[in-house]
């Protein structure tokens, strides 16, 4: 199993549209959660972190963390056809390099 | 903003021979983090140093070596390539060493042994 997972998809959403992504992890010490874009051939951007439960929002996206139940999660907002592309949910524990997930493929359509 | 540099963006190698790998951190960045990504795969962790020491080592091969200088800039030393090194090496900077900042990646070298 997996440190981290999330279902590899696609998952389609019409433009306009919430597309929700998530994100489920092992090790309960996981302490800092990112999520990354990336883009065919492109390295990781860096969407949104989180490190407390709860809700953190910056424009169109929002962050969800429940340690408690070790899952995490983005939500899109009025989904682009620019959104179009693998978002990796990744995390760290105590030491600070990144675990990641295997990546949602998310497509936006017109 | 200054983003993070890795030279070259590609890179052609033969099996057996070496190859070297180069990352600019952004400004006032202390700590850097090499990933690799094959097909399909989702990033590997390598290896990362803080103020120049290794601070944590991943799933790097022992033909593979790093360092990073007084600069802040790191090197990734691979030698006696295979066909399974064909991969994207990513570096990642942050402002320290610690597991609650969040890294900024590099474009990538793409690295094709033949």
């Amino acid at each position: 199993q997996k440190e981290v997972e999330q279902n590899s998809g696609p998952l389609s959403v019409p433009e306009g549209a919430i597309a929700s992504l998530n994100c489920t992890y092992s090790d309960r010490g996981s302490q800092s959660f990112f999520w990354y874009r990336q883009y065919s051939g492109k390295s990781p951007e860096l969407i949104m972190f989180i490190y407390s439960n709860g809700d953190k929002e910056d424009g169109r996206f929002t962050a969800q963390l429940n340690k408690a139940s070790q899952y995490v999660s983005l939500l899109i907002r009025d989904s682009q056809p620019s959104d179009s592309a693998t978002y990796l949910c990744a995390l760290t524990g105590t030491a600070s390099k990144l675990t990641f997930g295997t990546g949602t493929r998310l497509q936006v359509t017109l | 903003a200054a983003g993070v540099i890795q030279s070259p963006r590609h890179l052609i190698k033969e099996k057996r021979e070496t190859a070297t790998l180069k990352c600019y951190p952004i400004p006032r960045h202390d700590t850097v983090y090499w990933y690799q990504q094959g097909p399909g795969q989702d990033p590997q962790f390598l290896i990362s140093f803080y103020e120049k020491m290794q601070s944590d080592k991943g799933s790097i091969p022992d033909r593979f070596s790093a360092q990073q200088f007084s600069d802040y800039h790191s090197e990734l030393n691979m030698s006696s390539l295979e066909l399974g090194d064909s991969a994207l090496y990513f570096c990642a900077s942050s402002p320290a060493g610690t597991n609650l900042l969040e890294q900024y990646f590099g474009p990538g070298t793409r690295l094709t042994v033949t």
